[in-house]
């Protein structure tokens, strides 16, 4: 969606290491989230920031960390990566009260 | 956060009007109806939502029961492109969370 993107859309990563996902936004939206996605369990919230440094945690934070240091971007960290983490990651945007979100096209990653 | 509850699947035909209903018998007076649908392998997609009074936009139309215990989202005319899983979904805007809390949702199925 135009406004929002996320990179990359694809990873494949080994178990125990690493993995940060980048959410970019050009709309100045203050709040914004990561939703992951399994088959039977839908879309489920990680974590969400309310502003600058102002992050909480969503139902699936466990073995997740977030950051976001500038309003535009929102990264989501896998410390050390496990197969339970296989998953299309989604992002989102939300301007505030009310408002619609807007979601990224995804990251399907793929931990081996 | 209060439930809503969706038919697993709809079936329609091209050119038809679809009436998806959803009911959310414990809603709050603070709580939005949004209405999102995800096409296959793509994010979910905004399409409306309302507080009270019935709304349109260019994508479909939300008919908000008088007390607040039901909706129905309209596509006017079904097309293809309309085959998606249909989400309900209400959206609690007071204090500091904005969370969206998915469902299972309506697998919506389009007949040419």
């Amino acid at each position: 969606d135009a406004g929002i993107t996320q990179s990359p859309r694809h990873k494949v990563t080994e178990t125990g290491t690493p993995v940060t996902l980048r959410c970019h936004q050009t709309e100045n939206h203050r709040y914004m989230y990561w939703y992951r996605q399994d088959p039977g369990h839908g879309l489920r919230l990680i974590h969400y920031s309310y502003g600058v440094k102002d992050t909480d945690k969503g139902e699936v934070s466990d073995g997740y960390s977030v950051s976001r240091s500038k309003t535009e971007d929102f990264l989501l960290t896998l410390e050390s990566a496990t197969s339970s983490q296989t998953s299309v990651y989604f992002c989102a945007i939300s301007q505030g009260q009310g408002d619609g979100y807007t979601f990224g096209s995804g990251t399907r990653l793929t931990v081996v | 956060d209060a439930k809503t509850t969706q038919p697993n699947s709809m079936e329609s035909n091209e050119e038809e009007p679809v009436h998806l209903p959803c009911n959310h018998s414990t809603i709050s007076g603070t709580d939005y109806i949004h209405w999102y649908r995800q096409l296959p392998s793509q994010g979910p997609e905004y399409v409306i939502h309302g507080l009270t009074s019935n709304v349109n936009n260019r994508m479909a139309s939300l008919a908000i029961a008088e007390d607040r215990k039901s909706s129905t989202l309209i596509l006017h005319r079904a097309t293809l492109r309309d085959a998606a899983v249909y989400y309900c979904i209400l959206r609690d805007v007071r204090g500091s969370n904005y969370k969206l809390t998915f469902g299972k949702g309506t697998l919506l199925t389009v007949n040419p």
